[in-house]
């Protein structure tokens, strides 16, 4: 398994322009998340959806966007990139549900996006 | 909505000592707290966690507690090594809000040979 996924690693945007950050993960994970980490701060939740085709805000949304095609797949939109949208971004899932109930998030390797 | 205070903000203790980290958090309704260890640059990676029907657990080095009444939760390393030295956050969630995480501010420890 390799497990949560991310890409691109680093990206350099504009002032106006848009991106998507690609997460993908290949535990058959129903729920997955998204994150943003200012420097020396803890991280905030932007996105969450708990399966395909549900999704919901969490502390930090303004600015972004998601969609929930498919189980493995949960990209994260930026429309029209701000300087206070520098940061790194992490994907994470989790597979919450089932007999065990496990609630792990498992994260990935993060974005590191700068906004100039 | 959730709130979660940690302290201190960084730590410093030598090589076999312990380190203490706590977090308080504001809904009484939360009932699931992990701790992540994220070293420099790389993701933040689960370490332990606690939910709220249990007052202790421990890993062989690390244990957490939790005190419902005073809605506080506390990371605990014992004989400290320096591949300890990291940011270690806390966190909180309800059971049912989806699982969202509502992380404290981090601690950066230090453990000096």
């Amino acid at each position: 398994n390799a497990g949560v996924t991310q890409t691109p690693k680093f990206r350099i945007l504009k002032i106006g322009q848009s991106m998507t950050l690609q997460c993908t993960q290949d535990m058959n994970h129903n729920y997955m998340y998204w994150y943003r980490q200012d420097p020396g701060m803890g991280l905030k939740l932007i996105y969450y959806s708990v399966g395909a085709g549900i999704t919901d805000k969490g502390e930090v949304p303004n600015g972004y966007n998601v969609s929930r095609s498919t189980t493995e797949d949960f990209p994260l939109r930026l429309e029209l990139a701000a300087p206070s949208q520098t940061s790194v971004y992490f994907c994470a899932s989790s597979p919450r549900g089932g007999v065990t109930f496990q609630e792990t998030q498992y994260f990935g390797p993060g974005t590191r996006l700068l906004v100039l | 909505g959730e709130n979660v205070e940690q302290h201190p903000s960084t730590l410093s203790v030598q090589e076999g000592d312990s380190a203490v980290i706590k977090c308080t958090y504001s809904d009484s309704a939360s009932n699931y707290f992990p701790w992540y260890k994220q070293e420099l640059g790389k993701r933040p990676q689960l370490i332990i966690d606690i939910r709220s029907n249990v007052g202790e657990k421990k890993d062989q080095r690390i244990a957490v507690t939790l005190n419902k009444t005073a809605k506080h939760f506390s990371l605990h390393i014992t004989e400290t090594q320096p591949e300890d030295s990291a940011v270690y956050f806390c966190a909180a969630s309800r059971g049912n809000q989806g699982g969202k995480l509502i992380f404290g501010q981090g601690t950066e420890l230090s453990v000096k040979p």
